[in-house]
């Protein structure tokens, strides 16, 4: 069965790097997109942004541009999320998860999230 | 980028009562690219309805989704008590970023 398990949980302090993993386990690695989505305390989700497993292509959102990095290790079948200059508002739940075919953005599998806590 | 505005905010009800959440989008979502998650305290979100109305694999049919170009529907049909939860809505059409609405929290009555 298609599992995607993350990191544990962070703390870091305002300007700092943290880097998130999500390894898949259960199907092909290389043939679905996976995709970063967060969700702040109480608040919704956000999209953060995807990597084709197969290419190592990314297509971050605009918000994130210049502070994010998507990459991954296919020989692991891992991927990963590097959020850099870390601020307060950056403490949230981040998700991995997967597209349901190919390179779609319905998202049909997810990590369990890992918290990243920003402070001082 | 399109903003996806769900209501109401928070819905009030009863087992067995029928559900409808209603998602806006600020233009239209090209190809009815729009899905539905269910989300439960300290849990990752789970796909319910793409592509406006087609349900993922395992969901009950009490769940529907209808709707195109801006506005869409989840309706539950007969509330069971494990459907109470955070219902989101995400356009995943032609371009990213791919939004979610804010969110409408299901409780009971």
């Amino acid at each position: 069965q298609v599992q995607l398990v993350q990191s544990g949980a962070e703390v870091k302090k305002p300007g700092a790097s943290v880097k998130v993993s999500c390894k898949a386990s259960g199907y092909t690695f290389t043939g679905y997109y996976m995709h970063w989505v967060r969700q702040a305390p109480g608040q919704g989700l956000e999209w953060m942004g995807w990597i084709n497993p197969n290419s190592g292509g990314t297509n971050y959102a605009q918000k994130f541009q210049g502070r994010v990095t998507m990459t991954r290790d296919t020989s692991i079948s891992t991927a990963y999320m590097e959020l850099s200059r870390l601020r307060s508002d950056d403490t949230a739940v981040y998700y991995c998860a997967r597209s349901s075919y190919g390179g779609n953005s319905i998202l049909n599998y997810w990590g369990q999230g890992t918290l990243v806590t920003v402070s001082s | 980028e399109i903003v996806l505005t769900q209501s109401p905010g928070t819905l009030s009800l009863s087992p067995g009562e029928r559900a409808t959440l209603s998602c806006r989008a600020s233009q239209s979502v090209s190809s009815s690219s729009l899905a539905w998650y269910q989300q439960k305290p300290g849990q990752a979100p789970r796909l319910l309805i793409y592509g406006a109305s087609s349900r993922a694999t395992g969901i009950p049919d009490r769940f529907s989704g209808s709707g195109s170009g801006t506005d869409f529907t989840l309706t539950i049909s007969r509330l069971e008590p494990e459907d109470f939860a955070v219902y989101y809505c995400q356009q995943y059409g032609s371009s990213p970023p791919y939004t979610f609405g804010q969110g409408t929290k299901l409780e009971i009555k």
